[in-house]
């Protein structure tokens, strides 16, 4: 079975810094990624996902991941954050077989300071 | 414009009570699903359909029912509620399990006293 790994609870940046949000998944084969991030009180919005082809995609809202294999890794980085950014962001895995659900990891909240 | 929407939007029950979340979608989705959110866990699957007239179990499916009547909706059930039920329960629905991802309702809090 898949599973998902976010590293990092909680991060706090500065407004205009840099920003990498850590993924790490289990998956025997090549998975299905998806960023998702969640404001307060709200649903999830997809941000960007991958399926195959370049290894770098674009999403909404300025952010961009990395499909890196052989490191098991899909990180989502920015590279200047507003402070409309804060908010909670799901990785999540998906499987070409067995549970054809999505598999979230336990979410890294953002924090903005100005 | 609706997308996925989830009645009720808060709910205080008290333990052993039942009742029925509501999620539908106007998008003519195949593929619906039940998560609940918990602090530092995560969205874990609850049940989830992969058409009209069928469900299956996720990770999380103790304590739980649900149904597919139509391929607009989803319920999910609590028979007799337990505090360890208290969480934020989230339905999505996809046109295809992969790789489309999901449409989000805005979420039911329900709290089991």
């Amino acid at each position: 079975a898949q599973s998902v790994t976010q590293p990092d609870i909680h991060i706090t940046v500065s407004e205009g810094a840099s920003l990498e949000l850590r993924c790490n998944y289990s998956y025997g084969a090549t998975p299905y990624l998806f960023w998702y991030v969640q404001s307060p009180g709200q649903g999830l919005q997809l941000l960007l996902k991958y399926f195959s082809g370049d290894t770098l995609v674009q999403g909404i809202k300025g952010f961009e991941a990395e499909f890196k294999r052989s490191q098991s890794s899909f990180n989502l980085r920015k590279p200047s954050v507003h402070w409309s950014d804060a908010a909670e962001y799901f990785c999540a895995v998906g499987a070409y077989t067995g549970r054809r659900a999505l598999t979230f990891g336990s979410g890294t909240r953002l924090q903005v300071q100005p | 414009n609706a997308g996925v929407t989830q009645t009720p939007k808060f709910r205080v029950l008290k333990t052993g009570q039942s009742m029925t979340l509501l999620c539908a979608q106007d998008m003519n989705h195949e593929y619906m699903y039940w998560y609940r959110q918990d602090p530092g866990m995560g969205l874990r699957l609850i049940h989830y359909s992969v058409g009209e007239g069928t469900t299956a179990k996720g990770e999380v499916p103790d304590g739980y029912n649900v149904s597919r009547l139509k391929k607009q909706n989803f319920l999910l059930g609590l028979e007799s509620a337990a505090p360890s039920q208290t969480s934020v329960y989230f339905c999505a629905s996809s046109l295809q399990t992969l790789p489309g991802g999901y449409t989000f309702g805005s979420g039911t809090r329900l709290t089991v006293v």
